[in-house]
Parts: structure tokens; sequence; C-alpha cells
């Protein structure tokens, strides 16, 4: 079945840093493939998503490309701030009633 | 201006008691979900309904039933609660598929359930 695979945390990173979380997925077809966002004591936020390859959804100034030859949709900043502390999760879904979430990774941005 | 909301935040309560967590959605969404995030974070899919189907994960216990009263509500019940249902419960809900953004899901704010 459907899976998405990403990168294991934590990960703890200066403010001004770059950022890069790294999400797989196993799919059969073309997927719609998401970042979601979670604030502590928060439920989930869409943050960016990408419904065909070479799709780059963005937002916030998070990033992230579909890369159907690599199967990936990995998450990219350029200079992360204390705010952007939270966990991070990569998810597919081919429709409503399947979206697959990836085991999610904690980010911690220190001053 | 709530999307998704769920009742209560936070439920603290003995084993062996019978509970139900509220979810409310005022988007006109057709589909409804529950999730539950274990201390790791992992979220598991344990329900996704709409007026037309349900689906069930199939490992999760029959303690645990969904009950929609209509389209915008979606609650839970849990019957018999052991200490391991101990976790993070998040609603959500999408539009019907076919729609621009069809595939989207969104949460609601979580109800952490403690079991002593």
């Amino acid at each position: 079945g459907d899976s998405v695979t990403q990168m294991e945390g934590p990960v703890t990173l200066s403010e001004e840093a770059c950022l890069t979380i790294n999400c797989t997925y196993t799919a059969t077809g073309y997927p719609s493939l998401f970042w979601y966002v979670q604030y502590p004591g928060e439920g989930l936020q869409l943050l960016l998503k990408a419904t065909k390859a070479d799709d780059k959804g963005s937002n916030k100034g998070f990033e992230a490309t579909y890369r159907k030859e690599t199967t990936s949709f990995h998450l990219e900043k350029g200079s992360v701030q204390v705010s952007d502390s939270a966990v991070y999760f990569c998810a597919l879904s081919h429709n409503n009633n399947d979206m697959r979430f990836g085991a999610g990774t904690r980010l911690t941005v220190k001053p | 201006d709530t999307a998704v909301s769920q009742t209560p935040k936070y439920l603290v309560t003995q084993m062996g008691n019978d509970k139900s967590i509220k979810c409310e959605q005022n988007l006109g969404h057709d589909t409804m979900y529950w999730y539950k995030q274990d201390s790791k974070k992992f979220l598991k899919i344990m329900f996704s309904y709409n007026n037309k189907e349900l689906i069930i994960n199939e490992t999760v216990p029959n303690r645990f039933s969904p009950k929609s009263p209509d389209k915008a509500h979606l609650n839970l019940h849990i019957n018999s609660l052991e200490l391991g249902d101990s976790a993070v419960y998040f609603c959500a809900s999408s539009p019907v598929p076919g729609e621009s953004s069809y595939n989207e899901q969104f949460f609601g704010p979580g109800t952490r359930l403690t079991v002593l």
C-alpha cells in the first residue's frame, strides 16, 4: 500500500540556518503530496501541497518540489526562525478517504 | 470563525468509563475523520465518514464508534476506556472529491485524553 517515509527527528537548528526535511513516498499512480505543520498544543495545519509531478508548493518561506523520478517531496527553508519550531508531517493522498502521513519530524530552532 | 472545533480540549477519566468527544465543522464539508496521535506524534487514521459511507480502520477496537447526527458533526464514543487509549484525538474534514481542493484535510485543535 501507499506509504510515506520522512527523516527521523528531532532536528535542532540555530536561527537563520537552512532546513531540509527529507520525505519519500511509495504509491501507485499520481498522488497529491502535502506538508502539514503542528505547532505546540495545536492541530495540524496545511503548510503546502503539490498535486502533480514537478509542481512546487510554497508558503511562509517553505517550499517543496514534487519529484516523481525520485519519489520525493523534501521540505526546505533557507532561513529558519524560532517561530518555525513545530512538528512537520509529510503526507500523500489519492482521495479524501486515504491520506497517509509520515511519522513526523520535530524541529526546534534556537535563538 | 473556527473551521473545525472539538470539545473538550482535555479529558481526564478513569479506566472502564465511557466518554464522548464532539467534533463540529462549519466548512460545509461532506467527509469527516478521526485520527489518534500517540505520544511519539504518530498519526493513525481511525475512521472516515460521509453521508454515504463509513470506513473503519480495521485495527481500531470496536469500543470506539463514530456517531454523526448531521453532516456538520462527527462525534467519537469510546466505551470501557483503557490506559492505552490515552492520546490526542484529532477530528478533520475535507470537501467532496472532485472539487478543486478535494484532497486537503482541515484539522481540529485536538482533544487530549488521559485515562488513569
